[in-house]
Protein backbone atom coordinates (compact mmCIF):
# COMPACT_ATOMS: atom_id res chain seq x y z
CA UNK A 1 0.00 0.00 0.00
CA UNK A 2 0.24 3.47 0.24
CA UNK A 3 0.90 4.35 3.18
CA UNK A 4 1.33 2.68 7.23
CA UNK A 5 -1.03 -0.20 7.46
CA UNK A 6 -1.99 -1.69 11.28
CA UNK A 7 -3.92 -4.34 12.13
CA UNK A 8 -6.19 -4.98 13.73
CA UNK A 9 -7.41 -1.16 13.59
CA UNK A 10 -9.68 -2.58 16.75
CA UNK A 11 -8.85 -4.94 19.52
CA UNK A 12 -11.14 -5.81 22.37
CA UNK A 13 -9.20 -8.14 24.93
CA UNK A 14 -9.86 -9.27 28.06
CA UNK A 15 -7.52 -8.90 31.09
CA UNK A 16 -4.85 -11.23 31.27
CA UNK A 17 -4.68 -12.29 27.33
CA UNK A 18 -2.26 -11.82 24.72
CA UNK A 19 -2.18 -9.72 22.19
CA UNK A 20 -0.10 -8.93 18.55
CA UNK A 21 -0.45 -5.47 16.77
CA UNK A 22 0.84 -5.72 13.41
CA UNK A 23 2.93 -2.79 11.38
CA UNK A 24 3.51 -2.67 7.53
CA UNK A 25 5.55 0.31 6.98
CA UNK A 26 5.99 1.83 3.71
CA UNK A 27 8.52 -0.35 1.28
CA UNK A 28 11.88 0.90 1.42
CA UNK A 29 11.77 2.72 4.91
CA UNK A 30 14.57 1.97 7.16
CA UNK A 31 13.21 3.65 10.15
CA UNK A 32 10.28 2.24 12.29
CA UNK A 33 8.77 3.56 15.87
CA UNK A 34 6.42 2.35 17.98
CA UNK A 35 3.93 4.87 20.11
CA UNK A 36 1.31 4.43 22.80
CA UNK A 37 -1.46 7.17 22.94
CA UNK A 38 -3.29 6.75 25.80
CA UNK A 39 -6.97 8.58 25.47
CA UNK A 40 -6.62 12.51 26.25
CA UNK A 41 -2.68 12.22 26.17
CA UNK A 42 -0.01 13.16 23.49
CA UNK A 43 1.79 9.43 21.92
CA UNK A 44 4.21 8.11 23.95
CA UNK A 45 7.56 6.54 22.31
CA UNK A 46 7.77 3.00 22.84
CA UNK A 47 10.28 1.86 20.43
CA UNK A 48 12.75 2.22 17.30
CA UNK A 49 13.97 -0.31 14.84
CA UNK A 50 16.49 0.50 12.01
CA UNK A 51 15.80 -1.90 9.43
CA UNK A 52 15.60 -5.43 11.76
CA UNK A 53 17.71 -4.08 14.42
CA UNK A 54 15.87 -2.42 17.59
CA UNK A 55 18.07 0.22 18.83
CA UNK A 56 16.04 1.89 21.28
CA UNK A 57 13.80 -0.49 23.45
CA UNK A 58 13.58 2.71 26.84
CA UNK A 59 10.08 3.29 26.33
CA UNK A 60 8.43 -0.33 26.75
CA UNK A 61 6.41 0.29 30.10
CA UNK A 62 7.25 -3.59 31.45
CA UNK A 63 8.85 -6.50 30.09
CA UNK A 64 5.32 -7.50 29.13
CA UNK A 65 5.69 -5.63 25.93
CA UNK A 66 8.38 -6.67 23.22
CA UNK A 67 8.89 -5.73 20.00
CA UNK A 68 10.50 -7.27 16.73
CA UNK A 69 11.01 -7.00 13.18
CA UNK A 70 12.61 -9.91 12.09
CA UNK A 71 13.06 -9.40 8.44
CA UNK A 72 13.46 -4.78 8.55
CA UNK A 73 10.00 -4.53 6.84
CA UNK A 74 6.43 -5.82 8.96
CA UNK A 75 7.10 -5.46 12.55
CA UNK A 76 4.68 -6.47 15.23
CA UNK A 77 4.35 -5.36 19.17
CA UNK A 78 3.01 -7.96 21.61
CA UNK A 79 1.46 -7.10 24.54
CA UNK A 80 1.40 -10.18 27.07
CA UNK A 81 -0.84 -10.43 30.07
CA UNK A 82 -2.51 -7.46 29.18
CA UNK A 83 -3.62 -5.39 31.43
CA UNK A 84 -6.29 -2.24 31.57
CA UNK A 85 -3.33 0.34 31.98
CA UNK A 86 -2.65 -1.28 28.65
CA UNK A 87 -6.01 0.23 27.18
CA UNK A 88 -4.45 2.82 24.33
CA UNK A 89 -3.90 3.65 20.42
CA UNK A 90 -0.57 1.92 19.10
CA UNK A 91 1.04 4.13 16.70
CA UNK A 92 3.39 3.00 13.93
CA UNK A 93 5.52 5.49 11.87
CA UNK A 94 8.59 4.81 9.36
CA UNK A 95 11.09 6.67 8.06
CA UNK A 96 13.44 6.56 5.06
CA UNK A 97 16.39 8.53 7.03
CA UNK A 98 17.74 6.96 10.41
CA UNK A 99 16.37 7.90 13.70
CA UNK A 100 13.43 10.05 13.68
CA UNK A 101 13.21 13.64 11.63
CA UNK A 102 9.70 14.80 12.21
CA UNK A 103 8.80 15.90 8.83
CA UNK A 104 9.79 13.09 6.78
CA UNK A 105 8.14 10.12 9.13
CA UNK A 106 4.86 9.07 7.97
CA UNK A 107 1.68 7.53 10.61
CA UNK A 108 -0.14 4.67 9.94
CA UNK A 109 -4.11 5.03 11.95
CA UNK A 110 -3.12 3.22 14.74
CA UNK A 111 -4.44 0.05 16.77
CA UNK A 112 -7.07 0.89 19.30
CA UNK A 113 -6.75 -1.83 22.27
CA UNK A 114 -9.02 -2.08 24.97
CA UNK A 115 -8.57 -4.58 27.65
CA UNK A 116 -11.96 -5.44 29.41
CA UNK B 1 6.80 13.07 29.31
CA UNK B 2 5.43 16.22 30.41
CA UNK B 3 8.55 17.92 28.73
CA UNK B 4 5.99 19.70 26.25
CA UNK B 5 2.91 21.10 27.65
CA UNK B 6 0.25 22.59 25.74
CA UNK B 7 -2.24 25.01 26.09
CA UNK B 8 -5.28 25.02 26.43
CA UNK B 9 -6.17 21.44 26.98
CA UNK B 10 -9.00 21.64 24.63
CA UNK B 11 -10.70 24.36 22.90
CA UNK B 12 -14.48 25.04 21.48
CA UNK B 13 -14.88 27.89 19.02
CA UNK B 14 -17.22 28.81 16.61
CA UNK B 15 -16.45 28.84 12.77
CA UNK B 16 -15.09 31.71 11.56
CA UNK B 17 -13.04 32.95 14.92
CA UNK B 18 -9.33 32.86 15.43
CA UNK B 19 -7.34 30.61 17.80
CA UNK B 20 -4.08 30.03 19.19
CA UNK B 21 -2.57 26.86 20.87
CA UNK B 22 0.46 27.28 22.80
CA UNK B 23 3.13 24.67 22.87
CA UNK B 24 6.08 25.31 25.79
CA UNK B 25 8.80 23.19 26.78
CA UNK B 26 10.74 22.64 29.75
CA UNK B 27 14.10 22.70 27.73
CA UNK B 28 15.33 24.72 24.57
CA UNK B 29 14.46 23.12 21.54
CA UNK B 30 16.07 22.69 18.59
CA UNK B 31 13.46 21.35 16.59
CA UNK B 32 9.83 21.68 16.75
CA UNK B 33 6.94 19.99 15.41
CA UNK B 34 3.38 20.79 14.51
CA UNK B 35 1.26 17.65 13.89
CA UNK B 36 -2.49 17.35 13.04
CA UNK B 37 -4.21 13.81 14.40
CA UNK B 38 -8.22 13.09 13.32
CA UNK B 39 -9.94 11.32 15.50
CA UNK B 40 -9.34 7.57 14.55
CA UNK B 41 -6.44 8.33 12.19
CA UNK B 42 -2.58 8.82 12.34
CA UNK B 43 -0.93 12.51 12.57
CA UNK B 44 -0.54 14.36 9.74
CA UNK B 45 2.83 16.93 9.49
CA UNK B 46 1.83 20.24 9.30
CA UNK B 47 4.98 22.44 9.71
CA UNK B 48 8.58 22.52 10.91
CA UNK B 49 10.36 25.23 12.95
CA UNK B 50 14.07 25.38 13.82
CA UNK B 51 15.27 28.43 14.21
CA UNK B 52 14.45 31.22 16.83
CA UNK B 53 11.77 33.83 16.04
CA UNK B 54 10.41 31.63 12.86
CA UNK B 55 7.36 31.77 11.42
CA UNK B 56 6.02 29.39 8.55
CA UNK B 57 2.15 29.34 7.31
CA UNK B 58 0.45 27.05 5.62
CA UNK B 59 -3.14 28.09 4.75
CA UNK B 60 -4.93 29.38 7.21
CA UNK B 61 -2.75 27.70 9.86
CA UNK B 62 0.58 29.88 10.79
CA UNK B 63 3.17 28.65 13.78
CA UNK B 64 5.62 30.70 15.07
CA UNK B 65 9.29 29.86 17.57
CA UNK B 66 9.87 32.10 19.79
CA UNK B 67 13.26 34.31 20.03
CA UNK B 68 14.23 31.66 23.16
CA UNK B 69 13.10 28.91 21.42
CA UNK B 70 11.29 27.54 24.67
CA UNK B 71 7.66 28.22 23.17
CA UNK B 72 5.84 28.08 19.89
CA UNK B 73 2.42 29.34 18.89
CA UNK B 74 -0.21 27.62 16.43
CA UNK B 75 -2.67 30.22 15.22
CA UNK B 76 -5.40 29.62 13.30
CA UNK B 77 -7.14 32.18 11.62
CA UNK B 78 -10.98 32.19 10.64
CA UNK B 79 -11.55 28.26 11.60
CA UNK B 80 -13.62 26.15 9.78
CA UNK B 81 -14.86 23.02 10.62
CA UNK B 82 -12.07 21.40 8.53
CA UNK B 83 -9.87 22.37 11.49
CA UNK B 84 -11.25 20.41 14.32
CA UNK B 85 -8.60 17.52 15.68
CA UNK B 86 -6.31 16.93 17.94
CA UNK B 87 -3.25 19.39 17.43
CA UNK B 88 0.31 17.88 18.51
CA UNK B 89 3.62 20.05 18.54
CA UNK B 90 6.62 17.44 19.29
CA UNK B 91 10.39 17.96 19.76
CA UNK B 92 13.25 16.65 18.91
CA UNK B 93 15.82 14.79 21.66
CA UNK B 94 19.12 13.27 21.81
CA UNK B 95 19.19 9.74 20.63
CA UNK B 96 16.15 8.34 18.29
CA UNK B 97 13.62 9.72 20.95
CA UNK B 98 11.21 12.01 19.53
CA UNK B 99 8.65 13.98 22.48
CA UNK B 100 4.90 14.65 21.43
CA UNK B 101 3.26 17.45 23.38
CA UNK B 102 -0.10 16.72 25.75
CA UNK B 103 -2.16 17.59 22.55
CA UNK B 104 -4.86 19.91 22.27
CA UNK B 105 -8.66 19.07 21.03
CA UNK B 106 -10.16 21.59 18.47
CA UNK B 107 -13.82 21.18 17.96
CA UNK B 108 -15.09 24.05 15.37
CA UNK B 109 -19.14 24.86 15.69
CA UNK B 110 -20.55 25.29 12.32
Amino acid sequence: GAGVSQSPRYKVAKRGQDVALRCDPISGHVSLFWYQQALGQGPEFLTYFQNEAQLDKSGLPSDRFFAERPEGSVSTLKIQRTQQEDSAVYLCASSTEQGFSGNTIYFGEGSWLTVV
Amino acid sequence: SQELEQSPQSLIVQEGKNLTINCTSSKTLYGLYWYKQKYGEGLIFLMMLQKGGEEKSHEKITAKLDEKKQQSSLHITASQPSHAGIYLCGADRTGNQFYFGTGTSLTVIP
